[in-house]
């Protein structure tokens, strides 16, 4: 089945640093990617979809210039959170789509611990 | 529009039992429909997807769900409840204008008690 990898699986670091985490699929290519934001017992939060060769298209009170996403191939997504704060500490998710329909199956990577102090 | 909820926060069954878990949802098209099981600090696994085939969906692990337009229903089901079946599930919602955006429920905890 389609494998989709996060790097790195967890990462602490100090308030005011920057983080980047890394979101690659394994075994096929994938024009969109989506970025997920997840608190401790709850749901899944969109934050942006991930356009392969364009900008991202971020949801509604996400700060564009503090998630920077870039997009530069086909298998390989990033998601950098700039200046983080301990409020920015969460479990970060990404998916992507093998195919070219929209409303088929999306494969998940196992996420990214954030801790910020 | 579209959402879904999950009706229980958390299900707690003994091993050996059936599993219900119950979502409802609201689509302006012809929805997709997705089960996904998350353990505690993994991702996500998918366990099975309704998009417009048969309303009877089987997915792996024993679990299927049945896809019913008039009560705008796709609870998940599974015969008998494993120990390793402890874990969240999600009931994720899309629909073709979306493109590829998923709306996911509130959650579901099952516990499975020896």
């Amino acid at each position: 089945g389609a494998v989709v990898s996060q790097h790195p699986s967890w990462v602490i670091c100090k308030s005011g640093t920057s983080v980047k985490i890394e979101c690659r699929s394994l075994d096929f290519q994938a024009t969109t990617m989506f970025w997920y934001r997840q608190f401790p017992k709850q749901s899944l939060m969109l934050m942006a979809t991930s356009n392969e060769g364009s900008k991202a298209t971020y949801e509604q009170g996400v700060e564009k210039d503090k998630f920077l996403i870039n997009h530069a191939s086909l298998t390989l997504s990033t998601l950098t959170v700039t200046s983080a704060h301990p409020e920015d500490s969460s479990f970060y998710i990404c998916s992507a789509d093998p195919s070219l329909s929209s409303t088929d199956t999306q494969y998940f990577g196992p996420g990214t611990r954030l801790t910020v102090l | 529009a579209q959402s879904v909820t999950q009706l229980d926060s958390h299900v707690s069954v003994s091993e050996g039992t059936p599993v219900l878990l119950r979502c409802n949802y609201s689509s302006s098209y012809s929805p997709s429909l997705f089960w996904y099981v998350q353990h505690p600090n993994k991702g996500l696994q998918l366990l099975l997807k309704y998009t417009s085939a048969a309303t009877l969906v089987k997915g792996i692990n024993g679990f299927e769900a049945e896809f019913k337009k008039s009560e705008t229903s796709f609870h998940l089901t599974k015969p008998s409840a494993h120990m390793s079946d402890a874990a969240e599930y999600f009931c994720v919602v899309t629909q073709y204008n979306q493109g590829g955006k998923l709306i996911f429920g509130q959650g579901t905890e099952l516990s499975v008690k020896p």
